[in-house]
């Protein structure tokens, strides 16, 4: 499976974008990325999940180059609520790895 | 109202116990999974399942037993073998085995 790599933390302000990097140099053809929103004490919830160029829903939107090699998270007029880590997956075959994940944090 | 249930939300138990989490779903879904979160780190695959009767080790399941004899019900055994066992423990099922649809979490601790 491919491993992914994403900052360990990042800090932000209230009513602005966040933008979230993960590299994932070893993707396959057939994997999707996926991104994931944990809170304390509680399990992940699916964000978003795209295979190339753009994806965009009510929550954010994930930029893909044309080399799959990176993806971007995007979190618009963030808020003190999406303080929490967010998990870049790289999936195939019905088996995810998550990493550490990055801790965002949300300042007033 | 559909979703994911594990019980309890905090359990405790003595070393040398066996303990035994429940998982429920009732999304009709084929496929579930068991992760240990430990604090400040990721999730790590115990086990998962992607048919009744079946089931395949993750990256740490020494130490732990599963059963999936219902398409429903997925409970995970942390035995006595395990030798650090006190963990965020979370259950996902997935229809397709990208998006996964996690439960509350039990919290155990073993003293």
């Amino acid at each position: 499976l491919a491993k992914t790599t994403q900052p360990i933390s990042m800090d932000s302000y209230e009513g602005q974008e966040v933008n979230i990097t993960c590299s994932h140099n070893n993707i396959a053809t057939n994997d999707y990325i996926t991104w994931y929103q944990q809170f304390p004490s509680q399990g992940p919830r699916f964000i978003i999940q795209g295979y190339k160029t753009k994806v965009t829903n009510e929550v954010a939107s994930l930029f893909i180059p044309a080399d799959r090699k990176s993806s971007t998270l995007s979190l618009p007029r963030v808020s003190l609520s999406d303080t929490a880590v967010y998990y870049c997956l790289v999936e195939a075959d019905d088996k995810i790895i998550f990493g550490k994940g990055t801790r965002l944090h949300i300042l007033p | 109202d559909g979703g994911i249930t594990q019980s309890p939300k905090y359990l405790f138990r003595k070393e040398g116990q066996n303990v035994t989490l429940s998982c429920e779903q009732n999304l009709n879904h084929d496929a579930m999974y068991w992760y240990r979160q430990d604090p400040g780190q990721g999730l790590r695959l115990i086990y998962y399942s992607q048919i009744v009767n079946d089931f395949q080790k993750g990256d740490i399941a020494e130490g732990y037993s599963v059963s999936r004899e219902k398409k429903e019900s997925f409970p995970l055994t942390v035995t006595s073998a395990q030798k650090n066992p006190t963990a965020f423990y979370l259950c996902a099922s997935s229809p397709t085995g990208y998006e996964q649809y996690f439960g509350p979490g039990t919290r155990l601790t073993v003293t």
